[in-house]
């Protein structure tokens, strides 16, 4: 089972630059969610989805955006990269009443 | 308001031995659920125990326990027989019906090591 799957694994960015965090799960989970981690800080929610055709911001969704098309699918966008978004991502899907299956993280590097 | 408090950025333990990871929240509601994840040194994010509101045992998964106290609004989780296998990152997180859509709030973790 394949559960969450997010790729790249790894990327370095050159301030300015954009580029998409893919993240698929094979769950049928509706609610599907992102967050970025950064050193003694925890997890902050970034975007969050209830379903395909249906998101919303978090806590820290500036400089990013998502698209929910399928419920399958939840990328999230990184427009003009900066340093501040230097960050280990992790996206996640739910059911309603449950806990996170998380995929196993993008380690991004905005230099 | 912080949802989630671990208050020990730091624990350590000596293999065989127990620990307990300290965890207290902040809610109003009466529904919610209580999760605690570990995230080894490779990264990912493990789902290790639930224990919800209403529930009148502690969880128990394995080795790890859920010493859940809802006065004192405390979700302690405990690793018995510790192993070296278990130095890691650990995370309490709160899901309540405040949550937006099933959101979990997440505390800033502990660090774990355990030493031969």
């Amino acid at each position: 089972n394949a559960g969450v799957t997010q790729t790249p694994k790894f990327r370095i960015l050159k301030i300015g630059q954009s580029m998409t965090l893919q993240c698929t799960q094979d769950m049928n989970h509706n609610y599907m969610y992102w967050y970025r981690q950064d050193p003694g800080m925890g997890l902050k929610l970034i975007y969050y989805s209830v379903g395909a055709g249906i998101t919303d911001k978090g806590e820290v969704p500036n400089g990013y955006n998502v698209s929910r098309s399928t419920t399958e699918d939840f990328p999230l966008r990184l427009e003009l990269a900066a340093p501040s978004q230097t960050s280990v991502y992790f996206c996640a899907s739910s059911p309603p009443s449950y806990g996170y299956t998380f995929g196993s993280g993008t380690r991004l590097t905005v230099v | 308001a912080q949802k989630i408090t671990q208050t020990q950025p730091g624990m350590f333990v000596q293999e065989k031995e127990a620990v307990t990871l300290d965890c207290t929240y902040d809610t109003s509601d009466q529904s919610y659920g209580l999760f605690w994840y570990k995230q080894p040194s490779s990264g990912e994010m493990i789902f290790l125990i639930y224990q919800g509101s209403y529930d009148e045992q502690n969880a128990t998964e394995g080795r790890y326990s859920l010493n859940f106290q809802k006065a004192r609004k405390s979700a302690n989780l405990v690793i018995s027989a510790s192993q070296l296998g278990d130095s890691a990152m650990y995370f309490c997180a709160m899901k309540d019906r405040g949550s937006t859509l099933g959101r979990l709030y997440f505390g800033r973790g502990t660090q774990l090591t355990v030493w031969p």
